[in-house]
């Protein structure tokens, strides 16, 4: 198994640009999250997903999209990326939306808005 | 909201000695899970050790333990016989049911390693 893979690694954009995080797993996990990492403040969580077709919102949406179409695939959207957009990305999943579940995480995305 | 605060920016432990990292935690509820998630310098979240709420015995993972103490809300780590390769940053974290289930993670503690 892979895990969680996430690409790109690394990633430049400009103020304004839109860009897609892609976000995969072979685990057949039910329950997927997009965390941000930001020094200082831990990781907070985005948006999340309990299954294909059902999304929701975490601590800090505002600025990012989601959708949920397969249960491998958790696409993150930057809609107009903004310096305040800067940070360490992290897709995660678990096998179910259980309080009990270690989530697996993703190697992380570095993303720079300049 | 639920909060979850790790006192300590950075902490140092010399090779073999034993490290304890600290945790805080806010709630009103009483079934909830606590983790301690390590992250070295290659970026990759990895689980050192969890908790529940409801096991009053402390769990442990090898090298790896917990002081658990739930009416206080404190959830430290205790690493023994510390290791070079332990030197990461540890990062304390909060689920529960009635948060929807989202993981809550403190602000991290940074452990050094000195050989």
């Amino acid at each position: 198994n892979a895990g969680v893979t996430q690409t790109p690694k690394f990633q430049v954009l400009k103020t304004g640009q839109s860009m897609t995080l892609q976000c995969a797993q072979d685990m057949n996990h039910e329950y997927m999250s997009w965390y941000r990492q930001d020094p200082g403040m831990g990781l907070r969580l985005i948006h999340y997903s309990v299954g294909a077709g059902i999304t929701d919102q975490g601590e800090v949406p505002n600025g990012y999209n989601v959708s949920r179409s397969t249960t491998e695939d958790f696409p993150l959207r930057l809609l107009s990326a903004a310096p305040s957009q800067t940070s360490v990305y992290f897709c995660a999943s678990s096998p179910t939306g259980g309080i009990y579940n270690e989530q697996f995480f993703g190697p992380g995305t570095r993303l720079t808005v300049l | 909201a639920q909060t979850v605060t790790q006192s300590q920016p950075e902490m140092s432990v010399q090779e073999a000695e034993t490290v304890t990292l600290s945790c805080t935690y806010d709630t009103s509820e009483s079934d909830y899970y606590l983790f301690w998630y390590k992250q070295p310098p290659s970026r990759q979240m990895i689980l050192v050790i969890r908790q529940e709420a409801y096991k009053q015995q402390n769990a442990t993972e090898n090298r790896f333990s917990v002081n658990f103490q739930k009416a206080a809300k404190s959830f430290s780590l205790k690493i023994s016989d510390s290791q070079l390769g332990d030197a990461a940053m540890y990062f304390c974290a909060y689920r529960s049911w009635e948060y929807g289930n989202k993981l809550v993670f403190g602000a991290g503690t940074i452990l050094r390693v000195k050989s």
